[in-house]
C-alpha cells in the first residue's frame, strides 16, 4: 500500500523544546517537501529536498531544520527559535521537482 | 497583490447544481495549475491539474485555463454534499532555483440539501 505517512497526528510542544515531525514515503519519489498551514492562509513552503543529502530553504525556513539521509524519509525539526509553531504541518512528495505533489495526512502541532 | 488569489467564500450551492470556483494568478510565467480538495482537519488531495489553455474534464470535474487572462477555474457538476470542502488552487512557476508551487488560501464550498 503506497503512500506518505506522517507521525504523530498530534504533537504538543513545551516552551524551549525542540520537536521532530516524521515523514516517510514508499512511492519511490525523489522530491519531498514540508509545508505549514495556518487558518486563513495558504500553504507556505518551509523546506524541500530534490535528492538524498540535499535540501533547500523555502519561504519560511527560520526556526526549522531538516535532514534527508534516506530517500524515504524527510524529518522536520521545529526548534525553540520558532516562536509561533502552532500550525498544521504537511509533508508532500513528488517524482521530481517538476511533477505533481501528493500530501501526507499532516501533523497538528500545539504549544502547551 | 497576492500571487494566487481565491475568494474565501463560503460558496453555497444546492445539491445537483454546478459549483464554479475561481482562481487568478499574477505570474505570467506560470506553467501548470492544480486544484486540491481539503476536507476540514484533513490534508489536501489532488483533484485535477491542467497545463494548456482550454478545458480539461474528469468525471464531474472540469478545469478551465485562460493564460491570457491569468485565470483558472474548477467546475463541479451535479454537486453533492460530499463535495463540501475547501478547494485550493496551486500554481507552479519556473524560478531561478527550480519549480515553485504557490497556493491560494482556498475557497470553502458548501453543498446544501
Amino acid at each position: 500500500d503506497g503512500g506518505i505517512t506522517q507521525s504523530p497526528k498530534y504533537l504538543f510542544r513545551k516552551e524551549g523544546q525542540n520537536v521532530t515531525l516524521s515523514c516517510e514515503q514508499n512511492l519511490n519519489h525523489d522530491a519531498m517537501y514540508w509545508y505549514r498551514q495556518d487558518p486563513g492562509q495558504g500553504l507556505r513552503l518551509i523546506y524541500y529536498s530534490q535528492i538524498v543529502n540535499d535540501f533547500q530553504k523555502g519561504d519560511i525556513a527560520e526556526g526549522y531544520s531538516v535532514s534527508r539521509e534516506k530517500k524515504e524519509s524527510f524529518p522536520l525539526t521545529v526548534t525553540s527559535a520558532q516562536k509561533n509553531p502552532t500550525a498544521f504541518y504537511l509533508c508532500a512528495s513528488s517524482m521530481d521537482l517538476k511533477q505533481t505533489q501528493y500530501f501526507g495526512p499532516g501533523t497538528r502541532l500545539l504549544v502547551l | 497583490q497576492k500571487e494566487v488569489e481565491q475568494n474565501s467564500g463560503p460558496l453555497s450551492v444546492p445539491e445537483g447544481a454546478i459549483a464554479s470556483l475561481n482562481c487568478t494568478y499574477s505570474d505570467r510565467g506560470s506553467q501548470s495549475f492544480f486544484w486540491y480538495r481539503q476536507y476540514s482537519g484533513k490534508s489536501p488531495e489532488l483533484i485535477m491539474f491542467i497545463y494548456s489553455n482550454g478545458d480539461k474534464e474528469d468525471g464531474r470535474f472540469t478545469a478551465q485555463l485562460n493564460k491570457a487572462s491569468q485565470y483558472v477555474s474548477l467546475l463541479i457538476r451535479d454537486s453533492q454534499p460530499s463535495d463540501s470542502a475547501t478547494y485550493l488552487c496551486a500554481v507552479k512557476t519556473l524560478t531561478g532555483g527550480g519549480n515553485k508551487l504557490t497556493f491560494g488560501t482556498g475557497t470553502q464550498l458548501k453543498v446544501e440539501l
